[in-house]
Parts: structure tokens; sequence; C-alpha cells
């Protein structure tokens, strides 16, 4: 079975552009989650997706959005991109309530 | 709001000897307890969990402790190989909404061969 997949890895954007990362799950996971790692701290929960609907959602502001698709991949965007956005963003599927699984992330520098 | 802290953003031990990494949380709600490893330009990868109904868990060479009454786990491994030289990160669920984790800052863990 393959595991969590993200792209691009790594990402260099500019302040004040659009940015799309994406994800596929692992085969049958239907719930997938964001989460933003900083530089010296613990991941820290974006949202999630269960089957195409948004079901949680951590303090981030609404530029921060997503989509996940019927095959259960998932893309995170976020627009009018801020130097503080630079960071390592994670993807992790699961299905049911445990098993979480975490993709390799995509490193994420706004200069 | 950290919810889930580790105090040691560092530990380093001799090959073959214990290691002990610890974890403190606040909410009372968290049900179930994960701890993840991380190595550099890698995700978290899964190393064993908890649920709060039981105070241990040992999978080989790791066991994990949960001390409800002390909001407190912590993540033994031994004996310490090189190879568990990796940031190790305490994770904790509450089971409402969308079951989403809660990570501490993660303590780096050097085992000196």
């Amino acid at each position: 079975e393959t595991g969590v997949t993200q792209s691009p890895t790594h990402l260099i954007k500019t302040r004040g552009q659009q940015v799309t990362l994406r994800c596929s799950s692992q085969s049958g996971h239907n719930t997938v989650s964001w989460y933003q790692q900083a530089l010296g701290q613990g991941p820290q929960f974006i949202f999630q997706y269960y089957r195409e609907e948004e079901n949680g959602r951590g303090n981030f502001p609404p530029r921060f959005s997503g989509l996940q698709f019927p095959n259960y991949s998932s893309e995170l965007n976020v627009n009018a991109l801020e130097l503080d956005d630079s960071a390592l963003y994670l993807c992790a599927s699961r299905q049911g309530n445990y098993g979480y699984t975490f993709g390799s992330g995509t490193r994420l520098t706004v200069v | 709001d950290q919810q889930v802290k580790q105090n040691s953003p560092s530990l380093s031990v001799q090959e073959g000897r214990i290691s002990i990494l610890n974890c403190d949380y606040t909410n009372s709600m968290f049900d179930y307890f994960l701890w993840y490893k991380k190595y550099p330009a890698e995700g978290p990868t899964f190393l064993i969990s908890i649920s709060s109904i039981k105070d241990k868990n040992e999978d080989g060479r790791f066991t994990v402790f949960l001390n409800k009454s002390a909001k407190h786990l912590s993540l033994h491994i031994v004996p310490s190989q090189p190879g568990d030289s990796a940031v190790y990160f305490c994770a904790a669920r509450v089971q409402t909404g969308a079951n989403n984790l809660f990570f501490g800052t993660g303590t780096r863990l050097t085992v000196i061969p």
C-alpha cells in the first residue's frame, strides 16, 4: 500500500503571492488533515476534510483554504502569503479514528 | 495556548542506556496519546500510542507510560541505539470534532555510540 505523498517538496514564493500544495492520501484513507510546522515548533492543526467536506479547523485565517477530491487527495491553498507562512506543511491521512499517517511535507519559504 | 508541552528540547544518551522523553498536557479531555519520531526532511513517523484507559503500552524497545492524575506521559527507549537519534514529538487527541492532534514542540534525542 502506498503512503501519503506530498508535492512539491520545496517551494519559494514572494510575499503577497498565492500557493497550492498537494497531498495524495494513503490508500483507503478518507480523512485528510493539514498541519503547519514552523521552525522549532510542533505541527499545528490547520484544517481537516472528510468525504470532501471541511469538518474541523484550527486557529488559522480564512486565507488558508483547502479542497478534498473524490479520490481523497487534497489541496491546501494559501492566499496573500506572509513571511510568517514560511514553514513545513504536513498532510496526514487516516481511516477511522486512529492510524494518522503523515507525508514528508512541503517546505514553503516566503521571501 | 500550548496544550501539550515537551520541556526538554534535547537529550543525549549513551548507546545501550535508557532514554526517557517526557511530555505534559493540560487538557483533561485528551483520550489518546501518540509519540512520533521525525528525521530531517521526512514527515513524522508513528512510533507508539496509548489510550487514556491504560497506563502503560509496550512495543519492543519502546514503552509509553501515562499518568492521568499528573497529566504526564513518558516514552522509554531501552536499550537506546544510534539509529534512534531523531526529534520525538508527543501528540494528543480529543475525541470530539475533527479528532485532530495537538503536538508538543519536540525533543531532539542524540544517542552517542
